[in-house]
C-alpha cells in the first residue's frame, strides 16, 4: 500500500521569501516517482516538479527544488523568491513504476502575502 | 493549458439521478485516468482506461463506470447519485500508463448532489 502525508494544512509566506512544504510517504516499492502538483483556484492540477526515487540528486525547476530523503521517506518542496502567482494548493503525490495511478496527499494551502 | 478539456465545468444533480462527465484527452495520449477530489482532500483514483480497456480501478463501487472511445476521449458515469458523490472530478491523460509518464490534468467538473 502507498500513503502520502502532508502535515501542514496551511502555510503563508511573504513575497520574495522562501518557503518549504513538507511531505512524507510510505511505500514497499523500490522503484517509484514522487511529484509536487500545484492546484490554483482555476482547479487545474499542474505538475511543478518530479523526482525519480533511484536518483540521489535532488530535482530542481527554476525557483522550485526538492529535498528528497529516501531513507526517511521524506520529500519536501522549497519555493524560493515566492511570487503572488504561487498562491495555490500544493499536493505531494507518489506512483510506483508499474502502477497506473497517483496517490495524493491531502494538500497544503499556500498563500503568498504581498 | 494542458490540452485536456472536461465538460461540463459545473453540474447540479438530485440524489438518485445519473450523471455523465466527459473528458477530451491531449493529442497523442492513449490513457485517461479519473479522480474524485472531495472538498479539502487530495484526489482519489477512480479508474483508468488504456486503449479503450479498463486498466485498474480504485476503491469505488460499480455504480461508477466509464468508457474510452477510439479517439481516446472518455466518459465517467455515476448511477444512483448520493450526497457524498459531491466533489470535483478530475480527468488526467497521459501517453501510456507507466509511472514515469507525466499526467496532464483537465480543469475538472464540479458535481453537486442535492
Amino acid at each position: 500500500a502507498q500513503t502520502v502525508t502532508q502535515s501542514q494544512p496551511e502555510m503563508s509566506v511573504q513575497e520574495a521569501e522562501t518557503v518549504t512544504l513538507s511531505c512524507t510517504y510510505d511505500t514497499s516499492e523500490n522503484n517509484y516517482y514522487l511529484f509536487w502538483y500545484k492546484q490554483p483556484p482555476s482547479r487545474q492540477m499542474i505538475l511543478v516538479i518530479r523526482q525519480e526515487a533511484y536518483k540521489q540528486q535532488n530535482a530542481t525547476e527554476n525557483r522550485f527544488s526538492v529535498n528528497f530523503q529516501k531513507a526517511a521517506k521524506s520529500f519536501s518542496l522549497k519555493i524560493s523568491d515566492s511570487q503572488l502567482g504561487d498562491t495555490a494548493m500544493y499536493f505531494c503525490a507518489l506512483v510506483w513504476t508499474g502502477a497506473n495511478n497517483l496517490f495524493f496527499g491531502t494538500g497544503t494551502r499556500l498563500t503568498v502575502i504581498p | 493549458e494542458t490540452g485536456v478539456t472536461q465538460s461540463p465545468t459545473h453540474l447540479i444533480k438530485t440524489r438518485g439521478q445519473q450523471v455523465t462527465l466527459r473528458c477530451s484527452s491531449q493529442s497523442g495520449h492513449n490513457t485517461v485516468s479519473w479522480y474524485q477530489q472531495a472538498l479539502g482532500q487530495g484526489p482519489q483514483f477512480i479508474f483508468q482506461y488504456y486503449r479503450e480497456e479498463e486498466n485498474g480501478r480504485g476503491n469505488f463501487p460499480p455504480r461508477f463506470s466509464g468508457l474510452q472511445f477510439p479517439n481516446y476521449s472518455s466518459e465517467l458515469n455515476v448511477n444512483a447519485l448520493e450526497l457524498d458523490d459531491s466533489a470535483l472530478y478530475l480527468c488526467a491523460s497521459s501517453f501510456q500508463y507507466r509511472g514515469n509518464t507525466e499526467a496532464f490534468f483537465g480543469q475538472g467538473t464540479r458535481l453537486t448532489v442535492v
